[in-house]
């Protein structure tokens, strides 16, 4: 298997301008986390899905940010509008079960200009 | 909020000394997860420790846990310069589904 692939790796955007974050997790796996990651703040958990149902986005930091899992195969994390403080390296995760072990991808290198 | 916390924060060692990392939580827990990133990467699973498990080996890591004292190590035997990277404890409690990670602990392996 690939892992959990992540696209893009690299993303350079303007404030106010929309971001799409793309994730493949493990085939088979039926739950999905988003992190991200900053030296300020460490990792932090926006959302989890489980079956492709979001079961927890307390972490989602506010109304720009949304994200949807529309097939076992494929989730979107959007913000809308970005802002410059959205900056960090996004990644998403996958496991078998939600307690066990978390495959991560390379993650997404956001900057916010 | 953030129910790991590694300790030291730094370390540096010198290649093929070993390297001892250290993780205490507050609350008790299903399992514990010790995660490797190198700069710029992923994180990559190393081990998991179940609550009721003391130790495990994989390879030249050894992780320890002790549910009495909510705490766990790492143990790097025979440090490689490849071993150079943050390694992140995270935790998940028995009515939760979510990894709480530490801060870490960044580790440098001087050739």
């Amino acid at each position: 298997d690939a892992g959990v692939i992540q696209s893009p790796r690299h993303e350079v955007t303007e404030m106010g301008q929309e971001v799409t974050l793309r994730c493949k997790p493990i085939s088979g796996h039926n739950s999905l986390f988003w992190y991200r990651q900053t030296m300020m703040r460490g990792l932090e958990l926006l959302i989890y899905f489980n079956n492709n149902v979001p079961i927890d986005d307390s972490g989602m930091p506010e109304d720009r940010f949304s994200a949807k899992m529309p097939n076992a195969s494929f989730s979107t994390l959007k913000i809308q509008p970005s802002e410059p403080r959205d900056s960090a390296v996004y990644f998403c995760a996958s496991s078998l079960k939600p307690q066990e072990t978390q495959y991560f991808g390379p993650g997404t290198r956001l900057l916010v200009l | 909020s953030q129910q790991g916390e590694e300790d030291p924060q730094a370390l540096s060692i010198q290649e093929g000394e070993n390297a001892t990392m250290n993780c205490s939580y507050k609350t008790s827990i299903n399992n514990l997860q010790w995660y490797r990133q190198n700069s710029g990467r992923g994180l990559v699973h190393l081990i998991l420790i179940r609550s009721n498990e003391r130790e495990k080996h994989s390879g030249r890591l050894r992780v320890t846990l002790d549910t009495s004292k909510k705490s766990s190590s790492l143990l790097i035997t025979a440090s490689r310069a490849a071993d150079t990277a943050s390694y992140f404890c995270a935790t998940v409690t028995s009515n939760d589904y979510k990894l709480s990670f530490g801060a870490g602990t960044t580790v440098t392996v001087r050739a």
